[in-house]
């Protein structure tokens, strides 16, 4: 089943532009992870963001979680052509900490 | 340094034939192990997990099953495919509960 829902499926913009991606979950958690994954590889963690806190970042990314509104987003500043790839939320079952289940993720393409 | 390896990249079985993936971790102890699949251009089904040697929950049974006979070792097994176990099968491990997730590079399985 899935835990997550990535809003949009898709997302085309401008090189140095900025990309939002939000993800929504049901069940309560300890932590959400963001992660990219290039068309048939395997995927890659980019961020962990433990319940308890609002926000995180890391290089040009930005995380923020509403554990109220069982959301978080994923931001991507002054975007490049590399940062073309899927994006994908997880969480865990909250109960079950090991396990880990993944939203349906954002395609996102940057343009020259 | 851990590294995981997961093999074969590709590979294509008749409808009906068996299946073993296998999956291996290097340079950690008692990790968490979890095998994905992932249809074209679509989010990650959890298929199993397992937090140590004979403990494996399964998600999506169906006709696959998990076994774990090595610490680091991780098998997904069917008895006979169907067509519609076609997909890109990811291996994945990690540490403690709800931490990150490091994954192999993938086997696509063509069912035919």
């Amino acid at each position: 089943s899935q835990q997550g829902e990535e809003d949009p499926q898709a997302l085309s913009i401008q090189e140095g532009e900025n990309a939002t991606m939000n993800c929504s979950y049901k069940t309560s958690i300890n932590n959400l992870q963001w992660y990219r994954q290039n068309s048939g590889r395997g995927l890659v963690h980019l961020i962990l963001i433990r319940s308890n806190e609002r926000e995180k970042h890391s290089g040009r990314l930005r995380v923020t979680l509403d554990t109220s509104k069982k959301s978080s987003s994923l931001l991507i500043t002054a975007s490049r052509a590399a940062d073309t790839a899927s994006y994908f939320c997880a969480t865990d079952a909250g109960s079950s900490a090991s396990k880990i289940i993944f939203g349906s993720g954002t395609r996102l393409s940057i343009r020259p | 340094s851990q590294t995981i390896h997961q093999w074969p990249a590709t590979l294509v079985q008749p409808v009906g034939s068996p299946l073993s993936l296998e999956c291996t971790v290097e340079g950690t102890s008692n990790p968490n192990l979890y095998w994905y699949r992932q249809a074209a251009g679509r989010g990650l089904q959890l298929l199993f997990y397992s937090v140590g040697i004979g403990q494996i929950s399964s998600e999506v049974p169906q006709n696959l099953s998990a076994s774990r006979p090595q610490d680091r070792q991780f098998i997904l097994s069917s008895k006979k495919l169907l067509l519609s176990d076609s997909g890109f099968y990811l291996c994945a491990w990690s540490v403690g509960q709800g931490g990150k997730l490091f994954f192999g590079s993938g086997t696509q399985l063509s069912v035919l």
